[in-house]
């Protein structure tokens, strides 16, 4: 099957730090990859999508400066968050879509980030 | 109204009985149906996709689309206390109206106690 590769599974450091996640697919060529951030108990919040070699949307309310997203290749794409505060601590998880159309999308096993 | 509806829950059953999840949504372009399951502190798996109408089996695993009445469905057999986890159903159009965006639910968590 799809897998998608997120790394670091957990982050611990200081306010003021900024933080590089990197989302991969291994097995295929995303065209497309989406960052979404989860609260506890609570549902997937689109946070932007890319598409290959073109600037992210972003989701109304998400700060661009804040989060940026790059996607290089059909296989990588990372979310920096810059200059993090302790309100930035949630669970960061990205998903990747083939292609092929009209495929799933696949999910990476997600970032727990926390800010102190 | 939301897109995709989904009763978040929670879900309590014993261990073997037959587990039935359900969602309905709103947009009748929407033309692919998916199911995912997410453990605590895990990003969501794919477990079923299916196109139109229809039901698709795979193990002990079951989802069923009813397109005229807007409600798609996830049926688990003898369920098992490591079938514990949240569900999100999600669908999307395909394109047909300009949109690949996958719309979730917000997700039915499920216990089965052993």
């Amino acid at each position: 099957g799809a897998v998608v590769s997120q790394h670091p599974s957990r982050v611990i450091c200081k306010s003021g730090t900024s933080v590089k996640i990197e989302c991969r697919s291994l097995d295929f060529q995303a065209t497309t990859m989406f960052w979404y951030r989860q609260f506890p108990k609570k549902s997937l919040m689109l946070m932007a999508t890319s598409n290959e070699g073109s600037k992210a949307t972003y989701e109304q309310g998400v700060e661009k400066d804040k989060f940026l997203i790059n996607h290089a290749s059909l296989t990588l794409s990372t979310l920096t968050v810059t200059s993090a505060h302790p309100e930035d601590s949630s669970f960061y998880i990205c998903s990747a879509r083939a292609r092929t159309v009209n495929q799933p999308q696949h999910f990476g096993d997600g970032t727990r980030l926390s800010i102190l | 109204q939301k897109e995709v509806e989904q009763d978040p829950g929670p879900l309590s059953v014993p261990e073997g009985a037959i587990v039935s999840l359900n969602c309905t949504y709103s947009n009748s372009a929407f033309q692919y149906f998916m199911w995912y399951r997410q453990y605590s502190r895990k990003g969501p798996e794919l477990l079923m996709y299916t196109y139109s109408s229809g039901n698709k089996e795979d193990g002990r695993f079951t989802a069923q689309v009813d397109k005229s009445s807007k409600y798609i469905s996830l049926f688990i057999r003898d369920s098992q206390p490591s079938d514990s986890a949240t569900y999100l159903c999600a669908s999307y159009d395909g394109g047909v109206t300009g949109g690949f965006k996958t719309i979730f639910g917000a997700g039915t968590r499920l216990f089965v106690k052993a």
